[in-house]
């Protein structure tokens, strides 16, 4: 049983460059969601998805587009990396809105 | 708009010393509580939680919660840290939607 799988662990984008995270789960949870996570600042939600074909945004959702189109998949997509977009990334799965939410390791993003 | 709030963002402490972390959020109504950890190098996990019921919560490695509703108040609580217990802790609130939202997180650092 993997958990929740983040790929990948490191990446280093110039400005304007685009790129896709990948998060995907095997434990059948309807809900997913991505945060950020910066020093000083915890972790902020960017997106979330309550299942597949249904996404919304959360406290930080500019630059950042989702799409959910299976149970077990839910990737982040930067359309224009900026320097602001450098950070930590994890994505998370619950199985009900409310629960106790499962991490991925983490993407490590830096943009210059 | 919903927010927790962390007093600490860095704790020193040495082996032995009893640890409590202040955790208050900012909503009237019914709330589920969590404190998550992340150890150095690895991904968040949950250490306990709070839905309803008795006020005192036990979680793993020790650790325990109150939930004072008066004090709209989650503190953390160890009665005896170990260097292992160094990591990062986040407090997290959800009020019954989509969101779970995350405090800034508190540093501890146990000195052997």
């Amino acid at each position: 049983n993997a958990g929740v799988t983040q790929t990948p662990k490191f990446q280093v984008l110039k400005t304007g460059q685009s790129m896709t995270l990948q998060c995907a789960q095997d434990m059948n949870h309807e809900y997913m969601s991505w945060y950020r996570q910066d020093p000083g600042m915890g972790l902020r939600l960017i997106h979330y998805s309550v299942g597949a074909g249904i996404t919304d945004q959360g406290e930080v959702p500019n630059g950042y587009n989702v799409s959910r189109s299976t149970t077990e998949d839910f990737p982040l997509r930067l359309l224009s990396a900026a320097p602001s977009q450098t950070s930590v990334y994890f994505c998370a799965s619950s199985y009900r809105r409310n629960e106790k939410l499962f991490f991925g390791s983490g993407t490590q993003l830096s943009v210059l | 708009a919903q927010s927790v709030s962390q007093h600490n963002h860095h704790v020193i402490l040495s082996e032995a010393a009893s640890l409590e972390l202040g955790c208050n959020y900012s909503y009237g109504g019914t709330v589920n509580l969590f404190w998550y950890v992340q150890y150095p190098g690895q991904h968040l996990q949950l250490l306990l939680k709070y839905f309803s019921g008795d006020p005192l919560v036990k979680g793993i490695k020790g650790f325990e919660a109150e939930f004072i509703k008066s004090k709209f108040s989650f503190n953390l609580r160890k009665p005896s840290v170990q260097w292992s217990d160094t990591a990062e802790y986040f407090c997290a609130v959800n009020t019954g939607g989509f969101k779970t939202i995350f405090g800034a997180g508190t540093r501890l650092f146990v000195k052997a």
